[in-house]
């Protein structure tokens, strides 16, 4: 069965406390990999698109990285704004259709 | 360019009744998807359309309809409302690098 699994649910960190989010996954076949960040209330916004391992993707504090079996997002000296949900999400080949995790809420204190 | 408009954004229902959500989107996309939200499950996949003229059931399609009106429009519909499908309803259209509606707040009693 086609699985994507986050970690860890929650997280809490200091203004400028660098950490990782984790995305696992088991799939029969890799499309694509995508980064989501939501805010409370609102629909998912697209971050990241990754195809293959080994692909980095960067976007002001945030690293997305991809590897034959999971997913990080770096998150380097994060501010309060960074606070939101973010979910990971895959494409199974041949299937236009995503297969979300269940999110990580990252809550950053000032 | 609104993108991804859906309405309504709040509904209360009574066990039993029937509504329908509508979703609109004006960036030409092929694909639109209904998921469902629920706290500690992710988005879950109810409806899909591929393309104008096709649908596929998600991951969780009982209880639902949809119809994929023409290329810009895909709407839900709840038959007959239980208390199970009280929920936050997301349309999106594009797959992967999916652009997402501002939801629907579901509450069935």
């Amino acid at each position: 069965e086609d699985q994507v699994t986050q970690s860890p649910e929650a997280l809490r960190l200091q203004e400028g406390e660098s950490s990782s989010l984790n995305c696992s996954y088991t799939v029969s076949g890799l499309r694509g990999l995508f980064w989501y960040r939501q805010d409370p209330g609102k629909g998912p916004e697209f971050l990241f698109t990754l195809y293959s391992a080994g692909e980095e993707k960067e976007k002001e504090r945030l690293k997305a990285t991809l590897t034959k079996k999971e997913s990080f997002l770096h998150i380097t000296a994060p501010k309060p704004e960074d606070s939101a949900t973010y979910l990971c999400a895959v494409q199974l080949t041949g299937f236009q259709k995503l297969v979300f995790g269940t999110g990580t809420r990252l809550l950053v204190s000032p | 360019n609104a993108g991804v408009t859906q309405t309504p954004k709040f509904q209360v229902l009574k066990t039993g009744q029937s509504m329908t959500l509508q979703c609109a989107q004006d960036m030409n996309h092929n694909s639109m998807y209904w998921y469902r939200q629920d706290p500690g499950m992710g988005l879950r996949l109810i409806y899909y359309s591929a393309s104008e003229g096709t649908t596929d059931k998600g991951e969780v399609p009982n209880g639902y309809n949809v119809s994929r009106l023409n290329k810009r429009e895909f709407s839900l519909r709840l038959e007959s409302a239980a208390p199970s499908q009280t929920s936050v309803y997301f349309c999106a259209s594009k797959v992967g690098e999916a652009f997402f509606g501002q939801g629907t707040r579901l509450t069935v009693v």
